[in-house]
């Protein structure tokens, strides 16, 4: 089975453009997250979706939003770049439900989007 | 609030030998605690979790993580490194709240396995 896939691998923007991020979760999982990773930290969680409703977000400012389609799939919307958004974008999907002895919110990551804000 | 804290931003270790990567956390309620490996230019692959029951939790590739609720760690071990264990390492605790759970993440420990 295919893994949570994230496209673009990476993105090249200029301060004040906007972006788009899309994330396509492990089939079946009806839950996403997102996490913000910059350069040598841990990631940080800025939402997460489930059944397309937003189920939680973390402090980041109102330049970002998200939002998830009825095949699960996931955007990630970020406006006004700054410098200081430069970072891994990680998306991770999560079952929802039990699935055998695997959790509901065990969360599987993907390869990640790199945005770098010129 | 939860919080992961890992104790080195970087370990060197020569090849075969044992590793600790160290990890703390801080939480006033039951804990779910993960460590993620990181490889260059990848993203997040979970290791090993532990949720309940043994306090020794294994994975399938030699590491090992025991969790100490008097001293609030989850520390990862391996008795010999391999050169293709030279990785990121994240420790991180599950955060439930508001109805939904989170992944709460340390800075990370850069393993650098040297021949």
């Amino acid at each position: 089975d295919a893994g949570v896939t994230q496209s673009p691998t990476h993105l090249i923007k200029t301060r004040g453009q906007q972006v788009t991020l899309r994330c396509s979760p492990i089939s079946g999982h009806k839950s996403v997250s997102w996490y913000q990773q910059v350069l040598g930290q841990g990631p940080q969680f800025i939402f997460q979706y489930y059944e397309k409703e937003e189920r939680g977000r973390g402090n980041f400012p109102d330049r970002f939003s998200a939002r998830q389609f009825p095949n699960y799939s996931s955007e990630l919307n970020v406006n006004a770049l700054l410098l200081g958004d430069s970072a891994l974008y990680l998306c991770a999907s999560s079952p929802g439900r039990w699935t055998g002895d695997i959790r509901p919110d065990t969360q599987y990551f993907g390869p990640g989007t790199r945005l770098t804000v010129l | 609030a939860q919080s992961v804290t890992q104790l080195d931003s970087q370990v060197p270790v020569f090849e075969e030998a044992p590793v600790e990567l160290r990890c703390n956390y801080s939480s006033s309620v039951s804990v779910y605690l993960f460590w993620y490996v990181q490889y260059p230019n990848q993203g997040l692959q979970l290791l090993l979790k532990y949720l309940s029951g043994s306090t020794l939790v294994e994975s399938i590739n030699g590491f090992e993580a025991e969790f100490n609720k008097s001293q609030t760690s989850f520390h990862l071990r391996k008795p010999s490194v391999h050169i293709s264990d030279t990785a990121e390492y994240f420790c991180a605790v599950s955060s439930f709240s508001g109805g939904y759970n989170k992944l709460i993440f340390g800075a990370g420990t850069r393993l650098a396995v040297h021949p």
